[in-house]
């Protein structure tokens, strides 16, 4: 038979308001985070990063807040706009490992306007 | 800067052909990536490079799947013979530092295996 496809989170929102993304990472040894923004037929873009001696990170409309003893990572979006419409993936480095980054599953953003 | 380039954007390969995907990453980084995206799966690590040397291939998937990096402007992904569950979008990556800093992406070849 036919494989079920990977059924993504979405969030839909209006334009002009904040987004919250979410995102449960998976080993309590990761130093290290990434949230990425992808859209259609594009490669995953950098949006903010933060290290695990933090707990939050401001950018330009973005904050990403880390809570470690909940292995939970938040992004969010101020004042979201049409063009912030995309999948946005959580990514982990793990110290002392692969120089690798898991991903994970990805959440759809669709911002109406 | 170019940003990392991958060639080609898009293949439709027929079963049991050879196919070969490339990518250039930008010029002084050390590490090169290779990740595969479906929607059953995610956005998978495949195979990297440091200093052209292949580090950890444990994400390859079977003996049809090989990859090479002769140089350090480029890089090859092989599947041969190619099935249909190899469609999928595959990503290069490139970064200068260690620690997972760092990382660009390449806009992807979208494989079809019909």
């Amino acid at each position: 038979g036919e494989s079920v496809g990977l059924h993504l989170p979405t969030l839909s929102v209006q334009e002009g308001d904040n987004s919250i993304i979410n995102c449960a990472y998976s080993n309590s040894a990761s130093d290290y985070f990434i949230w990425y923004k992808q859209e259609s037929g594009k490669g995953p873009q950098f949006i903010i990063d933060i290290r695990s001696n933090m707990d939050k990170r401001q950018g330009q409309r973005v904050t990403v807040l880390l809570n470690k003893t909940v292995k939970h990572l938040s992004l969010q979006i101020a004042a979201t706009q049409p063009g912030d419409s995309a999948v946005y993936f959580c990514a982990e480095h793990t110290q002392g490992g692969s120089e690798k980054l898991v991903f994970g599953k990805g959440t759809k953003l669709t911002v109406n306007p | 800067d170019a940003g990392v380039i991958q060639s080609p954007r898009h293949e439709v390969t027929e079963m049991g052909q050879e196919v070969t995907l490339r990518c250039k990453p930008i010029s002084g980084h050390d590490y090169l990536f290779w990740y595969r995206q479906t929607m059953m799966r995610g956005l998978e690590l495949l195979i990297y490079f440091n200093n052209n040397v292949p580090i950890d291939d444990s994400g390859m998937p079977e003996d049809r799947f090989s990859a090479k990096m002769p140089n350090a402007s480029f890089s090859t992904l092989k599947i041969q013979p190619s099935e249909p569950r190899d469609s999928a979008v595959y990503f290069c990556a490139s970064s200068r530092n260690r620690g997972g800093m760092g990382y660009t992406f390449g806009s992807g070849t979208r494989l079809t295996v019909v």
